[in-house]
């Protein structure tokens, strides 16, 4: 099984919302990942957890909040968001201790800010 | 440059082969990978390849690395309506939990 679950599958915010996007795994892996796709552009990366510890942060806008409570929960809190953050908003997640590495994704939650 | 690089578009007859190109830019990439993006869904792992090999093959995909020339290449044999998709090459920088470069993405059309 390498599901990889992401819910809402759509989101639609206004400017002073505040909402959460959520993603979970079963797969027993240990880094989480959130990427931000815009419209025919590649997926860019935004945070990457560690064993439940935020390891990489790509000087992502303090308006995007993520937080791990477990090792198979990842969430991103969103507040006053700008309409330039609507986007398709991916999550990933990855065994450690395979050497490959992989990285395996979610369905991804469409995000539309007015 | 920093850009991993991918040809925008490419379109093949249901049947044929389709050959995916990709310059990527770190030489001390350990993996390489390939996804598949179909509209509105998220990335799906078709395949990937370590550096120290130049050629992997998964039923109908066939990679094929040139390290010297930082190229990758993915293969798809007899081409069908359903590979219809945006495909992309990611390379892998740094340590265990760490960021993948993605390439432009390709968008390849497949046409009766």
């Amino acid at each position: 099984d390498t599901e990889v679950t992401q819910t809402p599958k759509h989101l639609v915010m206004g400017m002073t919302n505040k909402k959460s996007l959520k993603c979970e795994q079963h797969m027993g892996h240990r880094a989480m990942y959130w990427y931000k796709q815009k419209a025919k552009k590649p997926p860019e990366l935004m945070f990457v957890y560690s064993y439940e510890k935020l390891s990489i942060n790509e000087s992502v806008p303090s308006r995007f909040s993520p937080e791990c409570p477990n090792s198979s929960l990842l969430n991103l809190h969103l507040h006053a968001l700008q309409p330039e953050d609507s986007a398709l908003y991916l999550c990933a997640s990855s065994q450690l201790t395979r050497v490959s590495y992989e990285q395996y994704f979610g369905p991804g939650t469409r995000l539309t800010v007015t | 440059g920093e850009d991993v690089e991918q040809s925008l578009f490419l379109s093949v007859r249901e049947g044929d082969s389709s050959v995916i190109n990709c310059t990527y830019t770190d030489s001390s990439s350990t993996y390489l990978y390939w996804y598949k993006q179909e509209p509105g869904a998220g990335l799906q792992l078709l395949t990937y390849i370590f550096s120290n090999m130049d050629m992997k093959q998964d039923q109908r995909l066939t990679v094929l690395l040139n390290k010297k020339d930082k190229h990758l290449s993915l293969r798809i044999a007899d081409t069908q309506t359903g590979d219809s998709a945006i495909y992309f090459c990611a390379e892998k920088k740094g340590g265990t939990a760490s960021k993948l470069t993605f390439g432009t993405g390709t968008r390849l059309q497949v046409t009766l």
